[in-house]
């Protein structure tokens, strides 16, 4: 079974523009979960999609949002962004419940100059 | 002040010897708490999850212990291996699913 993909792996922007990170789960997962990981401040909970609806979200502003499509595959996007969005984007996805195993993308490394 | 601690921020030891990596939580109640391991630059891969009516769990060479009274977590490596080294990360995922991440511990397994 195919495992997580992100894409793209690697994302050069400048400040002020936006981006799209694309995620697609193992297939039959349909929940996915987006998060940021920065050397300062560790993995953080960005949101959390489950059959099309953001089903839980972390204490990130509205610049990040997220959806999922009906074959549960999930894009990420963050508008104006700041230096300080610069960091790993994962993606995990799992079967659905909360105790269930999530299995995670390689991410994206986006780098904001 | 973060809900989860993690000690020692990093550690090197020999292979072939043990270690053990302690997890302090202060959310409560939780569903359950997960222990990941974290190669560099690769997503990070579970290790265990533990609910927290759970005191143990293993996985190889790995077992990870919960005591829910004193909210502590520890993740021992039995017999350590060159691949070992990476970043073991602790999650506590309450009910309501606001997760809470340790910042890890950064393992360094010499030869």
């Amino acid at each position: 079974k195919a495992g997580v993909t992100q894409t793209p792996r690697y994302l050069i922007k400048t400040r002020g523009q936006q981006v799209t990170l694309s995620c697609s789960p193992i297939s039959g997962h349909r929940s996915v979960s987006w998060y940021q990981q920065t050397p300062g401040q560790g993995l953080q909970f960005l949101f959390e999609y489950f059959s099309e609806t953001q089903r839980n979200k972390g204490n990130f502003p509205g610049r990040f949002s997220g959806r999922q499509f009906s074959n549960s595959r999930s894009e990420m996007n963050v508008s104006t962004l700041e230096l300080g969005d610069s960091a790993l984007y994962l993606c995990a996805s799992s079967l659905g419940t909360v105790n269930k195993e999530q299995f995670f993308g390689p991410g994206t490394r986006l780098t904001v100059l | 002040k973060n809900q989860v601690e993690q000690s020692p921020q990093s550690l090197i030891i020999l292979e072939g010897k043990n270690c053990t990596l302690q997890c302090n939580y202060t959310v409560s109640p939780f569903s359950n708490l997960r222990w990941y391991k974290q190669d560099t630059g690769r997503g990070p891969v579970s290790l265990t999850i533990m609910t927290f009516s759970e005191n143990t769990k293993s996985n190889g060479r790995y077992t990870a212990t919960l005591d829910a009274d004193t909210k502590q977590s520890s993740l021992h490596i039995t017999a350590s291996q060159l691949s070992d080294s990476a970043s073991y990360i602790c999650v506590v995922i309450p009910r309501d699913y606001k997760l809470s991440f340790g910042a890890g511990t950064t393992v360094t397994v010499r030869a």
